[in-house]
Protein backbone atom coordinates (compact mmCIF):
# COMPACT_ATOMS: atom_id res chain seq x y z
CA UNK A 1 0.00 0.00 0.00
CA UNK A 2 0.72 3.86 -0.25
CA UNK A 3 1.81 5.50 3.10
CA UNK A 4 2.90 9.01 4.37
CA UNK A 5 4.50 8.82 7.75
CA UNK A 6 5.83 12.59 9.18
CA UNK A 7 5.58 13.84 13.25
CA UNK A 8 1.88 14.86 14.02
CA UNK A 9 3.24 18.19 15.71
CA UNK A 10 6.65 20.00 16.45
CA UNK A 11 7.54 23.26 18.64
CA UNK A 12 10.47 25.38 18.12
CA UNK A 13 11.29 28.70 18.70
CA UNK A 14 11.15 32.07 16.77
CA UNK A 15 14.94 32.43 15.27
CA UNK A 16 15.83 28.66 15.63
CA UNK A 17 16.02 26.14 12.59
CA UNK A 18 13.41 23.12 12.27
CA UNK A 19 13.83 20.18 9.96
CA UNK A 20 10.21 17.88 9.38
CA UNK A 21 10.74 14.92 8.63
CA UNK A 22 8.99 12.77 6.15
CA UNK A 23 9.20 8.88 4.91
CA UNK A 24 7.16 7.69 1.77
CA UNK A 25 5.71 4.52 0.35
CA UNK A 26 4.38 4.69 -2.35
CA UNK A 27 3.56 2.79 -5.95
CA UNK A 28 6.09 4.76 -8.57
CA UNK A 29 7.53 7.48 -7.37
CA UNK A 30 7.34 11.11 -10.18
CA UNK A 31 8.90 13.51 -7.68
CA UNK A 32 7.55 15.22 -3.97
CA UNK A 33 6.21 17.96 -3.27
CA UNK A 34 5.86 20.20 0.16
CA UNK A 35 2.73 22.52 0.78
CA UNK A 36 2.51 25.09 3.87
CA UNK A 37 -1.16 25.14 5.14
CA UNK A 38 -2.28 27.78 8.07
CA UNK A 39 -5.36 26.76 10.11
CA UNK A 40 -8.40 27.24 7.98
CA UNK A 41 -6.43 28.22 4.44
CA UNK A 42 -6.11 26.01 1.56
CA UNK A 43 -2.35 24.71 1.07
CA UNK A 44 0.45 26.80 -0.86
CA UNK A 45 2.64 25.51 -2.58
CA UNK A 46 6.62 25.43 -1.68
CA UNK A 47 8.69 22.99 -3.24
CA UNK A 48 9.20 20.04 -5.44
CA UNK A 49 12.02 17.68 -5.34
CA UNK A 50 12.46 14.31 -8.23
CA UNK A 51 16.46 14.28 -7.88
CA UNK A 52 18.22 13.33 -4.63
CA UNK A 53 20.16 16.19 -2.76
CA UNK A 54 19.05 19.53 -1.14
CA UNK A 55 17.04 22.28 -2.84
CA UNK A 56 17.51 25.43 -1.05
CA UNK A 57 14.93 28.29 -1.66
CA UNK A 58 15.62 31.00 0.83
CA UNK A 59 14.90 30.42 4.88
CA UNK A 60 13.33 26.97 3.03
CA UNK A 61 14.80 23.96 2.16
CA UNK A 62 13.75 20.61 0.72
CA UNK A 63 15.85 17.40 0.64
CA UNK A 64 15.19 14.05 -1.02
CA UNK A 65 16.95 11.14 -1.01
CA UNK A 66 14.65 8.10 -3.07
CA UNK A 67 16.35 5.14 -2.19
CA UNK A 68 15.55 5.42 1.61
CA UNK A 69 12.30 7.15 1.12
CA UNK A 70 12.93 9.84 2.77
CA UNK A 71 12.60 13.91 2.48
CA UNK A 72 12.90 16.64 4.69
CA UNK A 73 11.90 20.12 5.00
CA UNK A 74 14.43 22.55 6.84
CA UNK A 75 13.21 26.12 7.97
CA UNK A 76 15.57 28.66 8.72
CA UNK A 77 15.53 31.72 11.07
CA UNK A 78 12.05 30.99 11.93
CA UNK A 79 9.10 33.29 12.00
CA UNK A 80 6.06 33.53 13.61
CA UNK A 81 4.38 33.50 10.63
CA UNK A 82 6.03 29.98 10.12
CA UNK A 83 3.41 28.40 12.47
CA UNK A 84 1.22 26.22 10.07
CA UNK A 85 1.05 22.74 9.10
CA UNK A 86 3.51 21.60 6.09
CA UNK A 87 2.10 18.51 4.16
CA UNK A 88 4.53 15.91 2.77
CA UNK A 89 3.31 15.11 -0.55
CA UNK A 90 4.89 12.47 -3.27
CA UNK A 91 3.85 11.59 -6.73
CA UNK A 92 2.72 8.20 -7.34
CA UNK A 93 3.36 6.16 -10.81
CA UNK A 94 -0.20 7.19 -12.13
CA UNK A 95 0.84 11.09 -11.02
CA UNK A 96 -1.74 10.81 -8.52
CA UNK A 97 -0.56 12.86 -5.09
CA UNK A 98 -0.14 10.63 -2.08
CA UNK A 99 -0.59 13.41 0.77
CA UNK A 100 0.65 12.94 4.14
CA UNK A 101 -1.42 14.26 7.77
CA UNK A 102 0.62 17.06 7.89
CA UNK A 103 2.85 18.37 10.36
CA UNK A 104 1.69 21.37 12.55
CA UNK A 105 4.97 23.42 13.77
CA UNK A 106 3.89 25.54 16.49
CA UNK A 107 6.36 28.80 16.71
CA UNK A 108 7.22 30.02 20.27
CA UNK A 109 8.50 33.10 21.08
CA UNK B 1 -4.51 38.43 -10.78
CA UNK B 2 -4.67 34.74 -12.04
CA UNK B 3 -6.33 32.39 -9.51
CA UNK B 4 -8.41 30.21 -8.31
CA UNK B 5 -12.21 31.03 -6.62
CA UNK B 6 -14.34 29.40 -4.50
CA UNK B 7 -17.54 30.48 -3.10
CA UNK B 8 -19.26 30.45 -0.70
CA UNK B 9 -16.41 30.52 1.59
CA UNK B 10 -18.63 29.19 4.34
CA UNK B 11 -21.52 27.07 3.33
CA UNK B 12 -24.35 25.69 6.05
CA UNK B 13 -26.67 22.93 5.07
CA UNK B 14 -29.44 20.60 6.76
CA UNK B 15 -28.62 17.18 6.61
CA UNK B 16 -30.09 15.62 3.72
CA UNK B 17 -30.59 18.77 1.87
CA UNK B 18 -28.38 19.00 -1.46
CA UNK B 19 -25.71 21.66 -1.67
CA UNK B 20 -23.03 22.64 -4.73
CA UNK B 21 -19.92 24.05 -3.99
CA UNK B 22 -18.57 26.38 -6.90
CA UNK B 23 -15.10 26.92 -8.26
CA UNK B 24 -13.93 29.02 -11.09
CA UNK B 25 -10.36 29.32 -12.55
CA UNK B 26 -8.98 32.30 -14.76
CA UNK B 27 -5.41 30.32 -14.94
CA UNK B 28 -6.72 28.24 -18.16
CA UNK B 29 -5.46 25.02 -16.41
CA UNK B 30 -6.27 21.74 -18.16
CA UNK B 31 -6.65 20.03 -14.79
CA UNK B 32 -9.63 20.44 -11.79
CA UNK B 33 -9.54 18.97 -8.99
CA UNK B 34 -12.02 18.51 -5.39
CA UNK B 35 -10.86 17.38 -2.14
CA UNK B 36 -12.38 16.81 0.89
CA UNK B 37 -9.92 17.80 4.13
CA UNK B 38 -11.45 17.15 8.04
CA UNK B 39 -9.28 18.74 10.51
CA UNK B 40 -5.68 17.41 11.21
CA UNK B 41 -6.28 15.31 8.28
CA UNK B 42 -4.56 14.44 4.93
CA UNK B 43 -6.79 16.16 1.60
CA UNK B 44 -8.26 13.50 0.22
CA UNK B 45 -9.28 13.19 -3.58
CA UNK B 46 -12.53 12.87 -4.77
CA UNK B 47 -12.45 13.55 -8.15
CA UNK B 48 -10.46 15.16 -11.29
CA UNK B 49 -10.98 16.79 -14.23
CA UNK B 50 -8.79 16.51 -17.28
CA UNK B 51 -9.83 18.82 -19.64
CA UNK B 52 -13.52 17.09 -19.70
CA UNK B 53 -11.81 13.79 -18.87
CA UNK B 54 -13.59 12.60 -15.81
CA UNK B 55 -12.01 10.25 -13.17
CA UNK B 56 -13.73 9.71 -9.72
CA UNK B 57 -11.55 8.16 -7.33
CA UNK B 58 -12.70 4.84 -6.22
CA UNK B 59 -13.75 5.16 -2.76
CA UNK B 60 -15.59 8.59 -3.67
CA UNK B 61 -19.00 8.16 -1.82
CA UNK B 62 -22.05 7.81 -4.69
CA UNK B 63 -23.58 11.00 -2.85
CA UNK B 64 -20.70 13.35 -4.26
CA UNK B 65 -20.93 14.15 -7.98
CA UNK B 66 -19.26 16.42 -10.42
CA UNK B 67 -19.85 18.90 -13.03
CA UNK B 68 -17.15 20.88 -15.32
CA UNK B 69 -19.35 22.93 -17.76
CA UNK B 70 -16.33 24.67 -19.71
CA UNK B 71 -12.72 24.94 -18.63
CA UNK B 72 -13.09 27.75 -15.95
CA UNK B 73 -15.49 26.60 -13.45
CA UNK B 74 -16.35 22.87 -11.43
CA UNK B 75 -19.14 22.19 -9.04
CA UNK B 76 -19.36 19.85 -6.67
CA UNK B 77 -22.31 18.74 -5.79
CA UNK B 78 -23.29 16.99 -2.40
CA UNK B 79 -27.09 15.08 -3.15
CA UNK B 80 -27.96 14.17 0.19
CA UNK B 81 -25.65 16.03 3.28
CA UNK B 82 -24.70 13.99 6.04
CA UNK B 83 -22.62 14.67 9.51
CA UNK B 84 -20.16 13.15 8.48
CA UNK B 85 -19.27 15.15 5.12
CA UNK B 86 -18.50 18.12 7.55
CA UNK B 87 -15.46 19.47 6.03
CA UNK B 88 -13.10 21.51 4.09
CA UNK B 89 -13.49 21.29 0.73
CA UNK B 90 -10.85 22.40 -1.77
CA UNK B 91 -10.72 23.10 -5.15
CA UNK B 92 -7.72 22.81 -7.19
CA UNK B 93 -5.93 23.21 -10.26
CA UNK B 94 -2.92 22.14 -12.53
CA UNK B 95 -1.62 23.27 -15.90
CA UNK B 96 -1.31 19.65 -16.92
CA UNK B 97 -0.91 16.03 -15.13
CA UNK B 98 2.68 15.58 -14.86
CA UNK B 99 6.27 15.37 -12.65
CA UNK B 100 6.45 18.80 -11.75
CA UNK B 101 2.86 20.24 -11.91
CA UNK B 102 2.12 21.84 -8.83
CA UNK B 103 -1.45 22.65 -7.41
CA UNK B 104 -3.17 25.82 -7.22
CA UNK B 105 -5.54 25.83 -4.34
CA UNK B 106 -8.95 27.80 -3.82
CA UNK B 107 -9.49 29.52 -0.57
CA UNK B 108 -11.60 26.22 0.62
CA UNK B 109 -15.30 26.46 1.23
CA UNK B 110 -15.78 25.06 5.06
CA UNK B 111 -19.08 23.21 4.91
CA UNK B 112 -21.08 23.00 8.04
CA UNK B 113 -24.15 20.36 8.50
CA UNK B 114 -26.94 20.92 10.71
Amino acid sequence: GQNIDQPTEMTATEGAIVQINCTYQTSGFNGLFWYQQHAGEAPTFLSYNVLDGLEEKGRFSSFLSRSKGYSYLLLKELQMKDSASYLCAPLDSNYQLIWGAGTKLIIKP
Amino acid sequence: DAMVIQNPRYQVTQFGKPVTLSCSQTLNHNVMYWYQQKSSQAPKLLFHYYDKDFNNEADTPDNFQSRRPNTSFCFLDIRSPGLGDAAMYLCATSSNRGSNEKLFFGSGTQLSVL
